[in-house]
């Protein structure tokens, strides 16, 4: 059973350009969350999906960010016109059906964006 | 807002010494702590500790829930350079969506 999947691992893009952050969640599990991990600091919750519906954006900035997660294909984090400080790592996790606070959350191992 | 605290920051320790890494937690509704070690990649799931399961065990790891107190340790026995990383404490937030991380323990493990 493959793990949790990402991609791309790296990703550069300049300033004003958009980034496009690929997760695909281990098999069986149809929840999804996106974390993002700034230089010395810890990790953060943006957004929880499910298929089809996001659950909780919360934690996502209200411009620029969107995410997705369709029927068919992975869930995609999305960034547009890209500044300095989005440079961070982004981490997928996913989790079995169910109560979320009795499933642990199974990391992918992120997409670390540079933004020049 | 929930909110986790971890300490100590950074910790230095030769190979063999045990260690003992916290965790202190506020949560409107406590359902699970969970430890995760985090190497230079992926957060890796180690514990999940719950009301009806307060004391895990796992080879060298070990780790305690604390509900009086609201906190966690996670004991490492027997250190070994590969136990370098930083380990993570993390709380479900109420409706269970989110993970409320701390700012981790980094841990070195000189031979």
């Amino acid at each position: 059973n493959a793990g949790v999947m990402q991609n791309p691992r790296h990703l550069v893009r300049r300033r004003g350009q958009e980034a496009r952050l690929r997760c695909s969640p281990m098999k069986g599990h149809s929840h999804v969350y996106w974390y993002r991990q700034l230089p010395e600091e810890g990790l953060k919750f943006m957004v929880y999906l499910q298929k089809e519906n996001i659950i909780d954006e919360s934690g996502m900035p209200k411009e620029r960010f969107s995410a997705e997660f369709p029927k068919e294909g992975p869930s995609i984090l999305r960034i547009q016109q890209v500044v300095r400080g989005d440079s961070a790592a982004y981490f997928c996790a996913s989790s079995p059906p169910g109560p979320t606070y009795y499933n642990e959350q199974f990391f992918g191992p992120g997409t670390r964006l540079t933004v020049l | 807002e929930d909110k986790v605290v971890q300490s100590p920051l950074s910790l230095v320790v030769h190979e063999g010494d045990t260690v003992t890494l916290n965790c202190s937690y506020e949560v409107t509704n406590f359902r699970s702590l969970l430890w995760y070690k985090q190497e230079k990649k992926a957060p890796t799931f180690l514990f999940m500790l719950t009301s009806s399961g307060i004391e895990k065990k796992s080879g060298r790891l070990s780790s305690i829930l604390d509900k009086k107190e609201l906190s966690s340790i996670l004991n490492i026995t027997a250190t070994q350079t590969g136990d370098s990383a930083i380990y993570l404490c993390a709380v479900p937030e109420t409706s269970g969506s989110r993970l409320t991380f701390g700012e981790g323990t980094q841990l070195t493990v000189n031979p």
